[in-house]
């Protein structure tokens, strides 16, 4: 395993409340992705950090922020979350240069 | 926007029969990626190829990326109940960024 945990692994909750998804990675790795999957989309970056405090949107990152305090840990958070959040969120990690993404075991959110 | 389309989105075989799987796109890549993604977990790489024309053999599994790098394509031979998986190809966003788009996922079931 790359040493990535994602948490929580399943989650229910109500259109227009916060959630917070967390990434945790043991592999002192710089970069760090959010996606979300879909059925008939395959992956897509919601936003990733290429280091501490350094993050940039990815192509589906409306009604989504980021925060990365520290090289381990790297939060995924909804504000305000909407039904069509529902979906599975996978975390990545990736180390310099050619290094491949990584990913974790995701976490199906579902809004009500 | 760089967009990778694989076909067929599902595939049903039977143990022992030969298959394909194509990714396509109107745009170049520096490489492109095949992945394996089983139910609850995420997606893990199998090969990256890099070069036009590059054919990379994993076993029962073929790759070959194709000489212009805007497509490439996945065989598999005498397949196996144990290749039941979602297969996506992943590639290089233009512009660097240590940025991947996916395909948009080919869902293969083996059976007995």
């Amino acid at each position: 395993d790359a040493g990535i945990t994602q948490s929580p692994r399943h989650k229910v909750t109500e259109t227009g409340t916060p959630v917070t998804l967390r990434c945790h990675q043991t592999e002192n790795h710089r970069y760090m992705y959010w996606y979300r999957q879909d059925p008939g989309h395959g992956l897509r970056l919601i936003h990733y950090s290429y280091g501490v405090k350094d993050t940039d949107k990815g192509e589906v990152s409306d009604g989504y922020s980021v925060s990365r305090s520290k090289t381990e840990d790297f939060l995924l958070t909804l504000e305000s979350a909407t039904s069509s959040q529902t979906s599975v969120y996978f975390c990545a990690i990736r180390g310099i240069g050619d290094q491949p993404q990584h990913f974790g075991d995701g976490t199906r959110l579902s809004i009500l | 926007t760089q967009l990778l389309e694989q076909s067929p989105q599902f595939l049903s075989i039977q143990e022992g029969e030969n298959l394909t799987v194509y990714c396509n796109s109107s745009s170049v890549f520096s490489s492109l990626q095949w992945y394996r993604q089983e139910p609850g977990e995420g997606p893990v790489l199998l090969v990256t190829v890099v070069t036009g024309g590059e054919v990379k053999k994993l076993k029962r599994l073929t790759f070959q990326f194709g000489d212009a790098r805007k497509d490439s394509s996945l065989h598999i031979t005498a397949a196996q109940p144990g290749d039941t998986g979602l297969y996506l190809c992943a590639g290089p966003f233009t512009g660097g960024g240590n940025k991947l788009t996916f395909g948009t996922g080919t869902q293969l079931k083996v059976e007995l």
